[in-house]
Formats: structure tokens, sequence, C-alpha cells
């Protein structure tokens, strides 16, 4: 099983739409827990932490089930500017700073 | 702030040459990391450092190395260049957690 892995997508919506990234990880030491976001031809950014009892920061939700070791992206009312491929991270087993990153989803949203 | 910063943008190698590509950060990070992305790949960690004088292998280091002498600098060595090596490199610091990458640099052997 891969260390981290997601959705290989791609996923093309309409504006508006809502779209829902899900990711596995493998490794049940795992602290620590993100989505990036990767624009075409540019370095990840951050998007946002996931925590253990969800996070919501305006149109993204991003959610922890390290039960089943799994993370999911939500993203509602999508806009053409959420058009990138979004990145599963998370880190390696006990360290913080290590981080294995998913092979990503790209995401077309259309006019 | 500059944030991270890498230099070249981009480069043409021939087989067999060596060059260094420069990364450097601003925000007295210990930590700091150099990955290649390849298409269909996603980013794979070379090899990374948890201060100065501290580096250590990450996923694929074969072909590269790299020195810490200070907290500022995480330099990459191609020590002879393969058509393999072709990819984008980025270099990431981070204190814990958010990892904060440069713009890249897009390297192409020949």
């Amino acid at each position: 099983r891969k260390e981290v892995e997601q959705d290989p997508g791609p996923f093309n919506v309409p504006e508006g739409a809502t779209v829902a990234f899900n990711c596995t990880y493998s490794n049940s030491a795992s602290q620590s827990f993100f989505w990036y976001r990767q624009d075409c031809r540019k370095e990840p950014k951050l998007l946002m932490s996931v925590y253990s009892s969800g996070n919501e920061d305006g149109r993204f939700t991003a959610q922890l089930n390290r039960a089943s070791q799994y993370i999911s992206l939500l993203i509602r009312d999508s806009k053409l500017s959420d058009s990138a491929t979004y990145l599963c991270v998370v880190s390696s087993g006990g360290s913080n700073y290590k981080l294995t990153f998913g092979k990503g989803t790209l995401l077309t949203v259309n006019p | 702030n500059a944030g991270v910063t890498q230099t070249p943008k981009f480069q043409v190698l021939k087989t067999g040459q060596s060059m260094t590509l420069q990364c450097a950060q601003d925000m007295n990070h210990e930590y700091m990391s150099w990955y290649r992305q390849d298409p269909g790949m996603g980013l794979r960690l070379i090899h990374y450092s948890v201060g100065a004088g501290i580096t250590d292998q990450g996923e694929v280091p074969n072909g590269y190395n790299v020195s810490r002498s200070t907290t500022e600098d995480f330099p990459l060595r191609l020590l002879s260049a393969a058509p393999s090596q072709t990819s984008v490199y980025f270099c990431a610091s981070s204190y814990v957690g958010e990892q904060f990458f440069g713009p890249g640099t897009r390297l192409t052997v020949l």
C-alpha cells in the first residue's frame, strides 16, 4: 500500500459545484495532516491543516478519520480560481518535519 | 521577507556535467528539504536537514549531495547529471508543520 493515496482524478466540475477529494495514508503513527494546493508550474502552497475534530475555512472543509486513516477535503460553491492540483500531505511517522505527498488530484472548474 | 529563494529557475545540462542548485531562506527555519517532482510521481523527498551541520537522505537520494553549513542555505549538488534527473526541483523550509516552498528549478539533462 502506498504511503499516501489520493483520488487519481482529474475532476472537471461546473462553477458552483461541490467537489470532494479523498485520501488514505498507511502510517498509523503519522501525526500531522495537510492539504496543499499547487497551481500549474508553480510551487505547492498550504491550503489548510487537517485536525481530528475537522476544520473549516470558508468554502473549504477538511476532515480526518484516524481509525480509518482517511482524510477528505470538501470544496463548496467552487470558483474558477479553485482550478489547481490538490495534494494530500501526511507527516512521516513520529516526525513533524518529514512530509509525504500524495500524487495530487487535478481539479478544473469550468464556467 | 523573501521567504525561500532558488536559483537558477531553469537549467540545461549535458549528461555527466555537475552543478549546484541553490536554496536560501530568511525565516530562520531549522528544517529544510529538497524534493523532485515528476509527472505522475508527485513530490519525492531527496535529502533533508534538521539544522546546520545535520543532513539525511530521503526517498530518492542517489546522484545528489547536500550540505548545510548555515541555517539559511541548503544547496543541492548533482555530481554527474543523468537524463533521469530531468525534473522540477523544489526546496522547502519549515519550523514545525507547514512547509514553505521555493519557486522551483526546472532542470533538463540531455
